[in-house]
């Protein structure tokens, strides 16, 4: 069975500093991953996602994640933190050859940005 | 383009009271699902359906029935709504097993 872990359900970074935000997947296949980012009381909207074998995957708003398949992880990285990226950050998987199947979450790790 | 839409974005129902949560979709997506949000919990996927006439549970189904008569619309349906069923309630619908779009979500309080 498919699951998620985020290590931390907070993390607290300097403006400025780096933002790392950890994934590690569990899955029986190659799986698709995807980070979503949730602003207070709205959506959730896609940060990035792996779905090809270029490993380092670029999103919106200067993040990236790396598949590392030999670590099962796909952890969440920018160089510089800004005060809007203020927000809760989602790990989510599928099964890649499965077509239309359910997203798996993990439980969210909740990023605040110290002036 | 309105993607997901969910309607309403708030509701306070009672103990015991039914409801139904609306969720359509404009992009021909096969594939819907809802999922409740709890904190500390994530997304924890309710029940889902991969086409017209499909539906099949998720996770946590007790408590909530779905319906899937034509591709653009994913009602969810509280029987007997309950104190542990207030949460916030997302749809989302996908295609080609990407990425997910999700709707704005649906505030409920059950008092």
């Amino acid at each position: 069975a498919q699951s998620v872990t985020q290590l931390g359900s907070h993390v607290s970074v300097s403006e400025g500093a780096l933002v790392l935000l950890r994934c590690n997947y569990s899955s029986s296949v190659p799986p698709y991953l995807f980070w979503y980012v949730q602003y207070p009381n709205q959506g959730l909207q896609l940060l990035l996602k792996y779905t090809s074998a270029a490993t380092l995957v670029k999103g919106i708003n200067g993040f990236e994640a790396e598949f590392k398949k030999s670590e099962t992880s796909f952890h969440l990285t920018k160089p510089s933190a800004h005060m809007s990226d203020a927000a809760e950050y989602f790990c989510a998987v599928s099964f890649r050859y499965s077509g239309n199947t359910p997203l798996v979450f993990g439980k969210g790790t909740r990023l605040s940005v110290i002036a | 383009n309105a993607g997901v839409t969910q309607t309403p974005k708030f509701q306070v129902l009672k103990t015991g009271q039914s409801m139904t949560l609306q969720c359509a979709q404009d992009m021909n997506h096969e594939y819907m699902s809802w999922y409740r949000q709890d904190p500390g919990m994530g997304l924890r996927l309710i029940h889902y359906s991969v086409g017209a006439g499909i539906t099949d549970q998720g996770e946590v189904p007790n408590g909530y029935n779905v319906s899937r008569s034509t591709t653009e619309d994913f009602p969810l349906r509280l029987l007997s709504a309950a104190p542990s069923q207030t949460s916030v309630y997302f749809c989302a619908s996908r295609t080609g097993g990407v990425e997910a779009f999700f709707g704005q979500g649906t505030r409920l309080t059950v008092v």
